[in-house]
């Protein structure tokens, strides 16, 4: 079965830089575009950008284009979110889901973010 | 980007009831929409897709319908597992954006 399978929870100071990743499994990993959201604790459900792990194509939301770094290492079937300097309002889940004809239909199970001094 | 409103932000219902979520998008989106089911602690999962496709292994007492602009979830007869919150997803056009979600609770 498709598996998404994303690196555990990470506790920063703001100004800390982070990487996570979200490794696949069982599917053709360069053949289907990974996505990337966020989860606020409210609740609030946000998308960052997209890559595919083929070619390494990134597109980004506008309101996060400069603030995360998205790449793929597809020789070992994983994708990454980057940040440079965290800020406390970059507390939130981050989920990884592929995208399957235009929707996503396999999610990872989460890396919780928290950013606190 | 384009704008989903989702209503109700929650409600109450009891096991046996149908319920009904919406989904109004600020433009036309066609079928582009997936409505998602998320517990506690748990990523969301995609229960239908393209407005109206249930997704594979997902109870048939869920369906979704509609197009355009004005689309719905709907529930036909509430199970203990089903309290959760749902949430849509339009797809039409980058970026992808949700609805504010939906929680159903017990009454």
């Amino acid at each position: 079965e498709v598996q998404l399978v994303q690196s555990g929870a990470e506790v920063k100071k703001p100004g800390e830089s982070l990487k996570i990743s979200c490794k696949g499994s069982e599917y053709s990993f360069i053949s289907y575009w990974i996505g990337w959201a966020r989860q606020t604790p409210g609740g609030v459900l946000e998308w960052l950008g997209i890559i595919y792990p083929g070619d390494s194509d990134t597109r980004y939301s506008r309101s996060f284009q400069g603030q995360v770094t998205i790449s793929a290492d597809k020789s070992i079937n994983t994708v990454y979110l980057q940040w440079s300097s965290l800020k406390a309002s970059d507390t939130a889940m981050y989920y990884c889901a592929r995208r399957e004809g235009g929707s996503y239909d396999y999610w990872g199970q989460g890396t919780l973010v928290t950013v606190s001094s | 980007d384009i704008q989903m409103t989702q209503s109700p932000s929650s409600l109450s219902a009891s096991v046996g009831d149908r319920v009904t979520i919406t989904c109004r998008a600020s433009q036309g989106i066609g079928n582009d929409l997936g409505w998602y089911q998320q517990k506690p602690g748990k990523a969301p999962k995609r229960l239908i897709y393209a407005a109206s496709n249930l997704q594979s292994g997902v109870p048939s007492r869920f369906s979704g319908s509609g197009s355009g602009t004005a689309f719905t979830l709907t529930i036909s007869s509430l199970q203990p597992e089903d309290f959760a919150t749902y949430y849509c997803l339009q797809h039409n056009s980058y970026p992808p954006t949700f609805g504010q979600g939906t929680k159903v609770e017990i009454k």
